[in-house]
């Protein structure tokens, strides 16, 4: 059984387009999390949600908004995609959103803006 | 703020040999840190990780990492490399608050026959 599970897994898309990315974990985790993960492999936090509250909100462009519709989904919806845009997003989960806590990665979403 | 510094963005070492991938991090308080690991296309996963019990602490995969505070440092070990160990590796720090992780910018690790 898959932990945390992202779809799709790859998305190729025009500029101007608008995308979303699903997230689902069946951990029973608390908190869940969106990063982006750019062409130099560089890692950023982008938000986190504990309970379906916003925790962290990073600066991110406002074309970006998170939905959590429950505590196991967190998506990401991007509007009127730009080519820096392109990059792999990682959703992740953990138990309670603690400093100690283990965050589960999914699989990625290979985003290309073309 | 809190950071970590990865030296090395690429390190090789030969199949067998001791493998040191070097995490220093700066913060002013007690830091937790954190080794996770990236194969190719997939998703990262946590090595180990350093909250404020013992100062050397054990991992997946025969991984070993010491927190020095007097040397700001966190580096991840291995005394024998195997081939299935060539990935990318992130040292991490989480800072309160929602466990924000903040990520170094990676070694990619080759092992050689």
């Amino acid at each position: 059984d898959t932990a945390v599970s992202q779809t799709p897994k790859y998305l190729v898309t025009q500029m101007g387009n608008d995308k979303s990315i699903k997230c689902e974990q069946n951990l029973g985790h608390d908190t869940m999390y969106w990063y982006k993960q750019d062409s130099k492999k560089f890692l950023k936090i982008m938000f986190s949600y504990n309970n379906k509250e916003l925790i962290i909100n990073e600066t991110v462009p406002n074309r970006f908004s998170p939905k959590s519709p429950d505590k196991a989904h967190l998506n990401l919806h991007i509007n009127s995609l730009e080519l820096g845009d392109s990059a792999v997003y990682f959703c992740a989960s953990s138990p309670q959103g603690s400093s100690t806590d283990t965050q589960y990665f999914g699989p990625g979403t290979r985003l290309t803006v073309l | 703020a809190q950071s970590v510094t990865q030296l090395g963005s690429h390190v090789s070492v030969s199949e067998g040999a001791l493998v040191l991938l070097r995490c220093n991090y700066s913060s002013s308080v007690p830091p937790y840190l954190f080794w996770y690991v990236q194969y190719p296309n997939q998703g990262l996963q946590l090595l180990l990780k350093y909250t404020s019990a013992a100062t050397l602490v054990k991992g997946i995969n025969g991984f070993e990492a010491e927190f020095k505070k007097s040397e700001t440092s966190f580096h991840l070990t291995k005394p024998s490399a195997h081939m299935s160990d060539a990935a990318e590796y992130f040292c991490a720090v989480s800072k309160g608050g929602g466990n924000k992780l903040t990520f170094g910018t990676g070694t990619q690790l080759k092992v050689e026959l």
